[in-house]
């Protein structure tokens, strides 16, 4: 089944313990993506992903880190995590080369930091 | 910068009825539109997707349409039932971007 899979789903973690959030597709997708969504705010842009090794800020890349090592997984990694991280968290990913180029989303992980 | 509002916040109606969730963009430069469905605290989940050179698409009770030049989508759902009670997002690509810019959303509720 195609997918875009993040783990964990929900995490409660202190602030400065460094975290990673993992996300995974399996239809060879160049293109990979976070998001945050906040109530009053909707969904912006983190940090997204046009191959490996090629990432670059999206719209509110502070605090966070990317890395694409291979072309089916983005971790997004909170080094020092504050209580304005606490969010809910979209992977999304999609096709650059050719099709339609419509964006598939994860399920979400749920964060919060104390 | 691309502005994507959605109206109505919120809707309200009995089951049954057909009802039209509204999208408006800033920037008429889009690649593509996608329509989404979230539930509470859940993922989303891509109704339809409408290129920028199409004029509408349709999915079972869905029907979205795009008029470009005007910066407007509409979303159409049929006989609604209280399984449509959700959030509706749209979403809208530029032209030069991959990243989606999203509205607010509208929160449905389908009453039995």
């Amino acid at each position: 089944e195609a997918q875009v899979t993040q783990n964990p789903r929900y995490l409660i973690t202190v602030t400065g313990k460094k975290l990673t959030v993992t996300c995974s597709q399996n239809m060879n997708h160049e293109y990979m993506s976070w998001y945050r969504q906040d109530p009053g705010l909707g969904l912006r842009q983190i940090y997204y992903s046009m191959n490996v090794e090629v990432t670059d800020k999206g719209d509110v890349p502070e605090g966070y880190k990317v890395s694409r090592k291979e072309k089916r997984n983005f971790p997004l990694i909170l080094e020092s995590p504050s209580p304005n991280q606490t969010s809910l968290y979209f992977c999304a990913s999609s096709l650059i080369r050719q099709g339609k180029r419509e964006q598939f989303f994860g399920p979400g992980t749920r964060l919060t930091v104390l | 910068k691309q502005e994507v509002t959605q109206i109505p916040a919120a809707l309200s109606v009995p089951e049954g009825e057909n009802l039209v969730l509204n999208c408006s963009f800033t920037d008429s430069a889009i690649y593509n539109l996608q329509w989404f469905r979230q539930d509470p605290g859940k993922g989303l989940t891509s109704l339809l997707l409408i290129q920028s050179s199409q004029r509408e698409q349709t999915s079972g009770r869905l029907n979205a349409s795009l008029d470009k030049s005007s910066g407007r989508s509409t979303l159409y759902i049929a006989a609604s039932q209280p399984g449509d009670s959700a959030t509706y997002l749209c979403a809208v690509r530029g032209d030069s971007s991959y990243k989606l810019i999203f509205g607010s959303g509208t929160r449905l509720l389908v009453r039995p």
